[in-house]
């Protein structure tokens, strides 16, 4: 499987302000993905990263509030813009890699004060 | 839209006891079933996975059985080991690699 490096790992943040979550992939990817789990949660779908265009954003999500920038195929970021405590949450970004299936990487543990 | 349901919430199990853990699914069209196990902080692992041309599927103590039909799909974990110990997630897919997850089944395997 692909190796999927985030940072940073984990931020404590003032509320209002924002923070970028970069995600590095060893290997171009075509699928790229942003995933965010709240505590004690299941998964949920941010938005799909595309290569060269806008982000394709869940219903509930919009680009406002987590531009995504998507410059290549093994790279991408997640901005979490004006936090609030309700932005606490691990935010994961995922690849569709070998044979077809997803993997995590090794997520972002926000706190937002 | 798709809807994945998980039972149990939580599961205590005897060590060298087996666990199984259900999830339903409402779109028939769906044709990607992996399951997730998520230790306490870190990311959510695939385990096992199983395509709707396939009934059952194993690997070593853990298995996955899907019923098309019922549209219901199940992970047994055999000969449990506190290892086992995390939470696991089952999802669902079409295709479009959109992934539903399920709520999640906390296992604890006492010793």
């Amino acid at each position: 499987s692909a190796v999927i490096s985030q940072k940073p790992s984990r931020d404590i943040c003032q509320r209002g302000t924002s923070l970028t979550i970069q995600c590095q992939v060893d290997s171009q990817v075509t699928m790229m993905f942003w995933y965010r789990q709240q505590p004690g949660q299941s998964l949920t779908l941010i938005a799909t990263a595309n290569q060269g265009s806008e982000a394709t954003y869940e219903s509930g999500f919009v680009i406002d509030k987590f531009p995504i920038s998507r410059p290549n195929l093994t790279f991408s970021t997640l901005t979490v813009s004006n936090m609030s405590p309700e932005d606490s949450s691990i935010y994961l970004c995922s690849v569709v890699g070998l044979r077809e299936k997803l993997f995590f990487g090794s997520g972002t543990q926000l706190s937002v004060l | 839209g798709e809807n994945v349901e998980q039972h149990p919430s939580t599961l205590s199990v005897q060590e060298g006891d087996s666990a199984v853990i259900k999830c339903t699914y409402s779109d028939s069209a769906s044709n990607y079933f992996p399951w997730y196990k998520q230790e306490l902080g870190k990311r959510p692992q695939l385990i096992i996975d199983i395509r709707s041309n396939v009934g059952e599927k194993k690997d070593q103590r853990i298995a996955v059985t899907l019923n098309k039909t019922a549209k219901h799909f199940s992970l047994h974990i055999t000969e449990t080991q506190p290892e086992d110990s995390a939470v696991y997630f089952c999802a669902v897919a079409k295709g479009t690699y959109k992934y539903i997850f399920g709520t999640g089944t906390r296992l604890k395997v006492l010793a």
